[in-house]
Parts: C-alpha cells; structure tokens; sequence
C-alpha cells in the first residue's frame, strides 16, 4: 500500500449504529487530520493529530470520537449519527507542520457515508 | 484569519482552450497558498503550491498559478484544456490557529467541465 488509505470506501449505517473509519498513511508523517466535505459546503477541518496528540477540534459534536493510537493510523468512531452527518469524509497526513513548513497534506480516497 | 474566495462554483471550458479558475486570498502576512483537484470518488491531490519563492509556480498536469500581491490573486490556469481535466479544483490557504497549529482553510471550489 502507498499514499494515504481509508476504509471502509462506502457506509451505511442506522442512527442507532456505531462504526468506526480507518485511516492508514504509508508516507512517514507524523500529522493526521480528518475533514468532513458535505455538497455545496467549504471541506470542514474536524481533528487534527500532531505526533499524536490531539492538537485541534474544530467544535465537532461528540457523536465523532477520533482515536490515534501511532503515527500511521487514525480513527474515527461514529455513534448515534444524524442523517445531516452524511458526508464524504476525509483524511489527511502531513508532516509536523510546526516544524516542517512545507505544510503539504496527502488526502486518502475518503469514506463516502450515508446514515439512514 | 486567513481566507480564500473561489470565484465561479461551476466553469465550463472547450477541449483545448484556456482554463482559468480565480482564486482570491485574504492574509494579514505572507500566505502559504495551495490548489488541490478532486477527481469523482477521490481524496484531493496537490496540483501545485506557493511558498514565497517564485510567483509563478509550475504544477503536475501542465497547470500553473500566479501568486500577483497587488491583487491578492492566486488564479490557475491551463493553456489548453483536456477531457481529462473535468474535476472539481479547490484553493487553500495555510491559516495558523495557534499554539503551534497549522490548517488549511479552502475555498468552496470550482467544479471544471471540458466541452469536447
């Protein structure tokens, strides 16, 4: 696997659900961010993770509840989701933007949600 | 907090014409600009970025983007269309958020058609 992975492609889940999204970067990053693209809205930054700690939380409802156990992998656990919360949703990795100033984000393919 | 306007949610070009995509950037210092494209059911992929080098920075697929000061403009362009290029295009603006944090802010996009 090269680049940045996400599984699964494609969700569907009841609002009663709970799943979770996986993200997996095979670049040597030590920077994770998931977005979250609805139609007709700007990509919306959700988490950011910087040698894995959280570093930023754009105000995302708890009902998304990230998780980033080393530098090459990323969560996303999904819980009591709305139908308003179906959306592509997107992960990213860079390298430490404090400290590398390149500040290029890889994007993985992103998980197409739909929550009924 | 730095910004960026894209101009045109939608343009539709000729196969072998010019492409412009317009892109305006509000920054209180000198910004960090990027282009990334997003092809149907893909994650988006850097197509060129500015980092106070040369105005004129050169990308992947034959684009290029001009970083022009006076008119806070970072425009895209392609000499000549192809079919292939039909995609949506996205500008981005590094924007620091503090304690040492970093993100990208887009623009809303601008979704390309190439006319055969």
């Amino acid at each position: 696997e090269t680049g940045v992975t996400q599984t699964p492609r494609h969700l569907v889940m009841g609002m009663t659900n709970k799943k979770s999204l996986k993200c997996e970067q095979h670049l040597g990053h030590n920077a994770m961010y998931w977005y979250k693209q609805s139609a007709k809205k700007p990509l919306e930054l959700m988490f950011v993770y910087s040698l894995e700690e959280r570093v930023e939380n754009n105000s995302v409802p708890s009902r998304f509840s990230p998780e980033c156990p080393n530098s090459s992998h990323l969560f996303l656990h999904l819980h009591t989701l709305q139908p308003e919360d179906s959306a592509l949703y997107l992960c990213a990795s860079s390298q430490d933007p404090g400290r590398d100033r390149s500040y290029e984000q890889y994007f993985g393919p992103g998980t197409r949600l739909t929550v009924t | 907090a730095q910004s960026v306007t894209q101009l045109g949610s939608h343009v539709s070009v000729s196969e072998g014409a010019l492409v412009l995509l317009r892109c305006n950037y509000s920054s209180s210092v000198p910004p960090y600009l990027f282009w990334y494209v997003q092809y149907p059911n893909q994650g988006l992929q850097l197509l060129l970025k500015y980092t106070s080098a040369a105005t004129l920075v050169k990308g992947i697929n034959g684009f290029e983007a001009e970083f022009k000061k006076s008119e806070t403009s970072f425009h895209l362009t392609k000499p000549s269309a192809h079919m292939s290029d039909a995609a949506e295009y996205f500008c981005a603006v590094i924007s620091y958020s503090g304690a040492g944090s970093y993100q990208l802010t887009f623009g809303k996009g601008t979704k390309l058609s190439v006319i055969p």
